[in-house]
């Protein structure tokens, strides 16, 4: 049961590079999320998506983009980096209320 | 909006028992759930409460006090591999299971 899958779990970008971070989950969820978490803040949520096709903001979105591809998959993009957003990204699904994480993708922008 | 309020340290000795405080203030309350993270790991699900009173699972119980906006976590038996951080988190009006995280407290379980 591989549960909640990202990629990659490690990267180094340069300042106004851009990436994408990938997310497939085999629970059939639908709803998917996307959490940052930086030290001493605890995870605060970028973009989430209540079901296929959908998705909505955060509380700090600013600098993101996401896309739900299909019910199993939901990407997350930085479109130019900013040191700003040195971060582990975290992805996470859910049907009834229970969160379910990936290990996390731990991303520094120099 | 939403605010949690934990302790950010816990040191407890192995065997005994602690209690990690979580208050909030949130516009509509839908439940308030609580997580453990390894350092290095990801966060995995505890327990949930949406009434109040105490839920039981193990070694870990968790009590809800509405009309005080308040929760615990507690653990008994203390463990090493205990030694981690917890998250209390309440779920957002979004119809989407959205949780908003408190700032977590970590737990260092001493010999």
């Amino acid at each position: 049961n591989a549960g909640v899958t990202q990629t990659p779990k490690f990267q180094v970008l340069k300042t106004g590079q851009s990436m994408t971070l990938q997310c497939a989950q085999d629970m059939n969820h639908n709803s998917m999320y996307w959490y940052r978490q930086d030290p001493g803040m605890g995870l605060r949520l970028i973009y989430y998506s209540a079901s296929e096709g959908t998705t909505d903001k955060g509380e700090v979105p600013n600098g993101y983009n996401v896309s739900r591809l299909n019910k199993r998959e939901f990407s997350l993009r930085l479109e130019s980096a900013a040191p700003s957003q040195t971060s582990v990204y975290f992805c996470a699904s859910s049907h009834t209320g229970e969160l379910f994480f990936g290990e996390g993708s731990r991303l520094t922008v120099l | 909006g939403q605010s949690l309020e934990q302790p950010s340290e816990v040191t407890a000795v192995e065997g005994a028992i602690v209690q990690i405080n979580c208050t909030y203030q949130t516009s509509g309350f839908y439940g308030l759930s609580w997580y453990q993270q390894h350092d290095g790991g990801a966060p995995t699900f505890l327990s949930y409460n949406a009434l109040d009173g105490l839920e039981e699972t193990g070694r870990f119980s968790s009590f809800l006090s509405r009309s005080d906006s308040y929760g615990y976590l507690l653990l008994q038996e203390l463990q090493m591999k205990d030694s981690a951080s917890y998250f209390c988190a309440v779920r957002e009006p979004t119809g989407a299971n959205n949780l908003f995280f408190g700032t977590g407290t970590r737990l260092t379980v001493i010999p």
